[in-house]
């Protein structure tokens, strides 16, 4: 099945920084690579997505690159606020006949300072 | 986006009887839904996938008869935790995939469970 590998699994910025996550994942019939930032408390709420036929996508400060070669793909996040600091977790998706379950990273908690 | 809905978002239940927890998708229709737990500070781990009108898929180490899944409608899935223990106490969260969507998976607020 699919495995996928997250790091850092902390990250501390200072408001205004940039924050890089990143991931890999290891079966190359992935296809689709979420981002979910998720508060205490909270379920994971869907930030940016990417598809296995786009190598960059980009929402206003959130953007996401994929390698497919190297079967990495990571979120940049730039001019970061407070209001940033969450738990990130990446994933890919896995068919498993006709569904598509995601496998997800083991999480990264970013905290943005002042 | 699309709204996945949970209900209820804490429960607190006595070791021994079972809890129910439903995951309703507001404003599309799912074809799959998935649960998962999460225990604190950690990722979330798939338990099964339910699919409309056929029994859920259970993954390794989830037990079936202890997490009763329930899928009858396109907009409704139910989890049912039975004869809850402690170590059951975990928060739950459900996703929805959007028919002819792709593969866009929206989440559910998640229902804490305590069994005391």
């Amino acid at each position: 099945g699919e495995n996928v590998e997250q790091h850092p699994s902390t990250l501390s910025v200072q408001e205004g920084d940039s924050a890089v996550i990143k991931c890999t994942y290891s079966d190359s019939a992935s296809n689709y690579f979420p981002w979910y930032k998720q508060e205490l408390g909270k379920g994971p709420q869907l930030i940016i997505d990417i598809r296995s036929n786009v190598g960059e996508k980009k929402d206003q400060r959130i953007a996401v690159t994929l390698n497919k070669t190297a079967k990495h793909f990571s979120l940049h996040i730039t001019e970061t606020q407070p209001e940033d600091s969450a738990v990130y977790f990446c994933a890919a998706n896995e068919m498993t006949g006709t569904a598509s379950k995601l496998t997800f990273g083991t999480g990264t908690r970013l905290q943005v300072t002042l | 986006g699309a709204v996945v809905s949970q209900h209820p978002s804490r429960v607190i239940c006595k070791s021994g009887t079972s809890v129910k927890i439903e995951c309703r998708s507001l404003d599309f229709q799912a074809t799959t839904m998935f649960w998962y737990r999460q225990f604190p500070k950690q990722s979330l781990m798939l338990m099964a996938t339910s699919n409309e009108g056929s029994k859920a898929t259970y993954e390794q180490g989830v037990e079936k008869d202890k997490f009763l899944i329930n899928h009858a409608s396109l907009t409704l899935s139910t989890l049912t935790v039975t004869s809850a223990h402690p170590e059951d106490s975990s928060f739950y969260i459900c996703s929805a995939t959007q028919r002819n969507s792709g593969n866009t998976i929206y989440f559910g607020e998640g229902s804490w469970l305590t069994v005391v």
